[in-house]
């Protein structure tokens, strides 16, 4: 257990779905990430939060939209996805964002987009 | 962009010693991470390295050249349960992680 916990695991959903992924860490940490993991390529950052407040938006389709109520939890809302959008969605804390600071993982969400 | 390069797969055997390389670009760093995923399951924090020289922590090292833009992770003693996949991941000048594709260790009996 990394104090991050995601739901749910397993998400299926056909293209024109909306639904939510959900992240908590119970950590007391200042900073939220979303990552995206496909098969045999490195993550990739879509989203960071500080505070509650977005710092980072590395080009990621409207078609998902983060939303950080509070410091400990983060959503990821997910509308119109494509079949290229299936992948692992992996949410991450840390105490905050200058200078080292490790990044603790939760398990991810599993995403199939039909 | 920023390529952080590591092997794809690599094979050892159980009770052997591995070396796991990774190399990046030289510019904008701020350190250099291992982390560790089991398959279906979350990273997990191996290392950090920031200045030149071997980091041990049990039987895991993680070695760093700043100059070279070259880390490794070595792992001694090898056991069934360090199958896995291995991330190297370099903090860029924002403090953000630019990560490997992972190189997935399979250990034979």
């Amino acid at each position: 257990e990394t104090g991050v916990t995601q739901t749910p695991r397993h998400l299926v959903m056909g293209m024109t779905n909306k639904k939510s992924l959900k992240c908590e860490q119970h950590l007391g940490h200042n900073a939220m990430y979303w990552y995206k993991q496909s098969a045999k390529k490195p993550l990739e950052l879509m989203f960071v939060y500080s505070l509650e407040e977005r710092v980072e938006n590395n080009s990621v389709p409207s078609r998902f939209s983060p939303e950080c109520p509070n410091s400990s939890h983060l959503f990821l809302h997910l509308h119109t996805l494509q079949p290229e959008d299936s992948a692992l969605y992996l949410c991450a804390s840390s105490r905050g964002l200058a200078d080292y600071n490790e990044q603790f993982f939760g398990p991810g969400t599993r995403l199939t987009v039909l | 962009g920023q390529n952080i390069d590591q092997p794809t797969e690599m094979t050892a055997t159980e009770g052997a010693i591995v070396q796991i390389n990774c190399t990046y670009q030289t510019s904008g760093f701020n350190g250099l991470f291992w982390y560790q995923q089991h398959a279906g399951e979350a990273p997990t924090f191996l290392s950090y390295n920031v200045l030149d020289g071997l980091e041990e922590k049990g039987r895991f090292s993680s070695f760093l050249s700043r100059s070279k833009g070259y880390s490794y992770l070595l792992l001694k003693e090898l056991q069934m349960k360090d199958s896995a996949s291995y991330l190297c991941a370099k903090m860029d000048s924002n403090y953000q992680l630019i990560w490997g594709a992972g190189t997935k260790l399979i250990i034979k009996p």
